[in-house]
C-alpha cells in the first residue's frame, strides 16, 4: 500500500538553531515528490518538486533532498516567520493523484 | 499569480441539509480538485476533474458529488450533510495533466456540521 510518513509531529526550535523535518515513503514507483508549506487557516502553498533520488533544490533557508526511501526539508538559521506546517505529498508512478503526509508543524521562537 | 478563491471561509450547517461549496481559478487551468483536511490524517482527495464536464473519484468520494460546467469553476456538493463531514475543505488547481502534484490551493472553506 502507498504511504507517506512524516516526522516529527511538532518540532520546536529557537530561531537560529537549523533542523531536518523527514518524509518517508512507500510508493510503486515514484513520479515526483512534493513539498508545501500551509500556516495556520490557510490553504498549502508550493515549495518544492524532486523527481529523483540524489536531487536537491533550495529556496532561502530551505533546502529539500531526495532517496530512494524518504526526503528530508532541511531549515537553516531559521527564523519566526519560518513557522508553519510542511506537508510532504508524493505521486506514484502511473496514478495522476497524490499521497499527503500528515505533516510537521514548526514553530520556531526568537 | 494563480488565485484559487474558496466562496465561503466559514460555514455552519445543520444535519440533513444541502451544502455547496464553490470554488473558482483565474489562471485557465485544466485540473481541479477537493480535498479535505483533517488533524492527523492529511489532506484526503473526495473528488478531481480534467476537464469541463469531467469528474473523477478521488480516496473518499461517499457522501459528496462535484460539478463542472465551467473551466474556471468546480463546486463540490454535500446532498445531505453529516457531523462525520465536519472538515477543513480546500479546492486546488494545477495545469500540468500529467504531473498533477504542483497545486495551487484556496484557502479553504471551514464547514461544520451540527
Amino acid at each position: 500500500e502507498d504511504q507517506v510518513t512524516q516526522s516529527p509531529e511538532a518540532l520546536r526550535l529557537q530561531e537560529g538553531e537549523s533542523s531536518s523535518l523527514n518524509c518517508s515513503y512507500t510508493v510503486s514507483g515514484l513520479r515526483g515528490l512534493f513539498w508545501y508549506r500551509q500556516d495556520p487557516g490557510k490553504g498549502p502553498e508550493f515549495l518544492f518538486t524532486l523527481y529523483s533520488a540524489g536531487e536537491e533544490k533550495e529556496k532561502e533557508r530551505l533546502k529539500a533532498t531526495l532517496t530512494k526511501k524518504e526526503s528530508f526539508l532541511h531549515i537553516t538559521a531559521p527564523k519566526p516567520e519560518d513557522s508553519a506546517t510542511y506537508l510532504c505529498a508524493v505521486q506514484p508512478g502511473g496514478y495522476n493523484k497524490l499521497i499527503f503526509g500528515a505533516g510537521t508543524r514548526l514553530a520556531v521562537h526568537p | 499569480d494563480v488565485k484559487v478563491t474558496q466562496s465561503s471561509r466559514y460555514l455552519v450547517k445543520r444535519t440533513g441539509e444541502k451544502v455547496f461549496l464553490e470554488c473558482v481559478q483565474d489562471m485557465d487551468h485544466e485540473n481541479m480538485f477537493w480535498y479535505r483536511q483533517d488533524p492527523g490524517l492529511g489532506l484526503r482527495l473526495i473528488y478531481f476533474s480534467y476537464d469541463v464536464k469531467m469528474k473523477e473519484k478521488g480516496d473518499i468520494p461517499e457522501g459528496y458529488s462535484v460539478s463542472r460546467e465551467k473551466k474556471e469553476r468546480f463546486s463540490l456538493i454535500l446532498e445531505s450533510a453529516s457531523t462525520n463531514q465536519t472538515s477543513m475543505y480546500l479546492c486546488a488547481s494545477s495545469q500540468d495533466r500529467g504531473l498533477t502534484g504542483e497545486l495551487f490551493f484556496g484557502e479553504g472553506s471551514r464547514l461544520t456540521v451540527l
